[in-house]
């Protein structure tokens, strides 16, 4: 059965800088690309990025240009995302979604998702 | 950037077919997925490529996507089915989501 498991809460102070990390278990780490998505309290979801495990190519949305880093540890099969500058308007779970893949190609959508990591910033 | 519009709130009562859109320039010239998202829970995929179904999503949830308009039918609606839903797509170097709509089974 494939899982993502992800870091427990945090809290940051303003201007600091997260990490949050996600595990694969299962069969979840081999040509599937890994995006971080995040959800502010009664609000939508929003995309931030995503990594390709294998060769470590990443791609990011604008807004969060310059300001996250994903990156991977492929011997832990776990990917990891870090957002500096911290403000308030980052208070937010994040969740990690795998890209998913079937016998015939890799479609646009996320099939399994970790189950969330909730990230606090206030002084 | 591009952008996805849904209604805010959906009403349906047990039994009936809810419908969901979602709109954005050209949307039928992609491909949309459909997530549902019960409270205090992560995201389910429900649809992928418009209208195929995920392993172990029932039959009930359907899918439609031509114009501008992406829509996602839930037929005899359950009351386990009270959840927001959220449109996907991609947008040539980003992922996009709908603005989210409540649906309310009573």
């Amino acid at each position: 059965q494939v899982q993502l498991v992800q870091s427990g809460a945090e809290v940051k102070e303003p201007g600091a800088s997260v990490r949050v990390s996600c595990k694969a278990s299962g069969d979840a780490f081999n040509r599937n690309d890994f995006n971080w998505v995040r959800q502010a309290t009664g609000q939508g979801l929003e995309w931030m990025g995503w990594m390709n495990p294998q060769s470590g190519t990443t791609g990011y949305a604008q807004k969060f240009q310059g300001r996250v880093t994903m990156t991977r540890d492929t011997s832990i099969t776990t990917v990891y995302m870090e957002l500096r500058g911290l403000r308030s308007a980052d208070t937010a779970t994040y969740y990690c979604a795998r890209r998913y893949c079937d016998n015939d190609r890799c479609r646009d959508a996320f099939d399994i998702w970790g189950q969330g990591t909730m990230v606090t910033v206030s002084s | 950037s591009y952008e996805l519009t849904q209604p805010p709130s959906v009403s349906v009562s047990p039994g009936q077919t809810a419908t969901i859109s979602c709109s954005g320039d050209k949307l039928g010239e992609r491909f949309a997925s459909w997530y549902q998202q019960k409270p205090g829970q992560s995201p389910v995929l429900v649809l992928f490529q418009d209208n195929k179904r995920p392993s172990g999503i029932p039959e009930r949830f359907s899918g439609s996507n031509s114009g501008n308009t992406a829509t996602l039918t839930i037929s005899g609606t359950q009351v386990t089915d009270e959840a927001d839903y959220y449109c996907q797509v991609w947008d040539s170097k980003f992922y996009v989501f709908g603005t989210g709509t409540k649906v309310t089974v009573l």
